[in-house]
């Protein structure tokens, strides 16, 4: 079975901080996502990556960047933390069409 | 900006019945539609994909793909409480290495006993 690993399940940060948001697959996938996910208003692409070290824009990508040093590590990053940013963050690997996801980091921050 | 919408429902239905799941989009050289289920406080799981018009089945679901509408529906017969869920309806637009998959709000539905 493919697996998906993110690193938190609940995390609490101040505004302002720097947070670290970790995924590792294990299914050796070339794509990576990440997520956010609001009440009404859905799943929402940050950023992806199709390769080591290639990373490309999603839709809502400001206030975040991300990391992708090795193939199976995708790592998103608040620069700096705001309250807008509390959300579920889930993040994916894909195999062909299909999207495996992570469990989700429930990020609050204060 | 590429869209997919979905009815946000919530559609409610009883035990054995049919569910019905809509979905439009507005991109036309959309290529790939895909069904995932979300239960609460869990992560979406795929459950069906559809690539060309016509019908799809596995087991209790069907997919349905209108590519002239840009519409895609799924089908959930014999409904079970089991399939309480939210369901999301995903688009990709698929261009070598840039792969970006768009997902509609999501449907909740509750099938009721």
């Amino acid at each position: 079975d493919v697996k998906v690993t993110q690193s938190s399940r609940y995390l609490v940060k101040r505004t302002g901080e720097k947070v670290f948001l970790e995924c590792v697959q294990d299914m050796d996938h070339e794509n990576m996502f990440w997520y956010r996910q609001d009440p009404g208003l859905g799943l929402r692409l940050i950023y992806f990556s199709y390769d080591v070290k290639m990373k490309e824009k999603g839709d809502i990508p400001e206030g975040y960047s991300v990391s992708r040093e090795k193939k199976e590590r995708f790592s998103l990053i608040l620069e700096s933390a705001s309250t807008n940013q509390t959300s579920m963050y889930l993040c994916a690997s894909r195999n062909r069409g299909q999207l495996f996801f992570g469990s989700g980091t429930q990020l609050s921050v204060l | 900006q590429k869209e997919v919408e979905q009815n946000s429902g919530p559609l409610s239905v009883p035990e054995g019945a049919i569910a019905s799941l809509n979905c439009t989009y507005s991109d036309r050289g959309s290529q790939s539609f895909f069904w995932y289920r979300q239960y609460s406080g869990k992560s979406p799981e795929l459950i069906m994909s559809i690539y060309s018009n016509g019908d799809k089945e596995d087991g209790r679901f069907t997919a349905q793909l209108n590519k002239a509408s840009q519409y895609v529906s799924l089908l959930i017969r014999d409904s079970q409480p089991s399939d309480s869920a939210t369901y999301l309806c995903a688009v990709s637009q698929e261009g070598g290495s840039n792969y970006k998959l768009t997902f509609g709000k999501g449907t909740l539905l509750t099938v009721n006993p």
